[in-house]
């Protein structure tokens, strides 16, 4: 069974930095194109950041330069490294697997 | 950037009852690998998105069949053939073409 467990979200300050986690199991990350969606509260879906199998990587504008996304295959898990915190990136960071399995989700709260 | 535009915003429907979704794209999502990545994702309130439609028309596995995408171009439509009562929740159609841009959502709701 394909299952996503994210960990690592939490209350930051702005201009902080935080790394989730999406462990994954059922599969190899490194087989799929792994994903980070996010959810604002009470808004809709916004896409962050894909990896692609073969290790290519692109990001949303709102994201680039501040949030890297990356693989460890031995762990098999996917991670975003977020740094330079705003309070707009406040919201549940969601991973996906091909966009065909997803977490349950992790909060990021940015705020003083 | 690619603006994935929905419509309606909010949708009541009766149980039962057809329902039907459209998603306009700001420009043609026909990749050069001749593919057309737009895909429909269902979000039950307090849940977790799940994909429905991907490539238009392609129904993901466990999807009943009242869920049918189709479409081309710019244009995509997600049609529910008989509205169920575990079908409310919002619907966000997604382009994969150029980067990856998702609508704004549909809310269905039971009258």
């Amino acid at each position: 069974e394909v299952q996503l467990v994210e960990s690592g979200g939490g209350l930051i300050q702005p201009g902080g930095s935080l790394r989730l986690s999406c462990a994954a199991s059922g599969f190899t990350v490194s087989s799929n194109y792994m994903s980070w969606v996010r959810q604002a509260p009470g808004k809709g879906l916004e896409w962050v950041s894909v990896i692609y199998s073969g290790g290519s990587t692109y990001y949303a504008d709102s994201v680039k330069g501040r949030f890297t996304i990356s693989r460890d295959n031995s762990k098999n898990t996917l991670y975003l490294q977020m740094n330079s915190l705003r309070a707009e990136d406040t919201a549940v960071y969601y991973c996906a697997s091909d966009l065909s399995a997803w977490g349950q989700g992790t909060l990021v709260t940015v705020s003083s | 950037d690619v603006v994935m535009t929905q419509s309606p915003l909010s949708l009541p429907v009766t149980l039962g009852q057809p329902a039907s979704i459209s998603c306009r794209s700001s420009q043609s999502l026909v990749h050069s690998d001749g593919n057309t990545y737009l895909n429909w994702f269902q979000q039950r309130p307090g849940q977790s998105p799940r994909r429905l439609i991907y490539k238009v028309s392609n129904r993901d596995s466990g999807v009943p069949d009242r869920f049918s995408g189709s479409g081309s171009g710019t244009d995509f439509t997600l049609k529910i053939s008989r509205v169920e009562a575990e079908d409310v929740g919002v619907y966000y159609c997604m382009q994969g073409t150029h980067s990856w841009t998702f609508g704004q959502g549909t809310k269905v709701e039971i009258k």
